[in-house]
């Protein structure tokens, strides 16, 4: 069975910083690109940043670049996300996701985790 | 950045009538050199997070009913649910993935009428 298991939120200060893990089984993992996306609590889906296989291409959104750094290991099964600089604004519920390419669907989802920035 | 657009915001459809949800992008998700729409569909019930329906715009993933189908190219694309059901109530996302940003519509939320 593929499990996507995220940890790592909870509640820190604007400025702060945060790293949050994405465990993987059931697939694969080193054959999947990665991505995270993010949702504030009751609104849309909003993607942050996807790393390519083996972790040397990294894209983020603009809202976040420059202050989250995207990140994997391969031989633990882990997808990570560092946070830095954290804004208001960057509270949300944070998803893993999978896709077997580049630029292809995303099939596999983890259960999110949220990320509560305020003071 | 090539935004997505859904129409309707909300919709209230009878069991086992037909819904139909459309997205608009405002640039082409069609890759001429495979001749694929570079265009997915996720249902998101609440307190879960999103699940796979549709990809390359008409592609069905393994296990979805086949009450759910896919359709359209280019920059205009719709979900239709033929005989909605009781446990279709969500909110359906689009989202294209021809380069990033890989972005959303705003989603669809569909009720029961």
């Amino acid at each position: 069975e593929v499990q996507l298991v995220e940890s790592g939120g909870g509640l820190v200060q604007p400025g702060g910083s945060l790293r949050l893990s994405c465990a993987a089984s059931g697939f694969t993992f080193s054959s999947y690109c990665m991505h995270w996306v993010r949702q504030v609590p009751g609104k849309g889906l909003v993607w942050v940043s996807r790393i390519n296989r083996d972790g040397s291409s990294t894209t983020y959104a603009d809202s976040v670049r420059g202050r989250f750094t995207i990140s994997r290991d391969n031989a633990k099964n882990t997808l990570y996300l560092e946070m830095n600089s954290l804004r208001a604004e960057d509270t949300a519920v944070y998803y893993c996701a999978s896709g077997k390419g580049a630029n292809v669907h995303f099939d596999y989802w983890g259960q999110g985790n949220l990320v509560t920035v305020s003071s | 950045d090539i935004v997505m657009t859904q129409s309707p915001d909300s919709l209230a459809v009878s069991l086992g009538e037909r819904a139909t949800i459309n997205c608009k992008s405002s640039q082409n998700v069609l890759y001429s050199s495979n001749n694929k729409n570079y265009l997915a569909w996720y249902q998101q019930k609440p307190g879960q997070p999103p699940k796979l329906l549709i990809y390359w715009a008409s592609t069905r993933e393994s296990g979805v009913p086949d009450r759910f189908s896919g359709s359209g190219s280019g920059t205009d694309f719709t979900l239709t649910i033929s005989s909605l059901q009781a446990e279709d109530v969500a909110v359906y996302y689009c989202q294209h993935y021809y380069s990033t940003p890989f972005t959303f519509g705003q989603g669809t939320r569909l009720e029961i009428e």
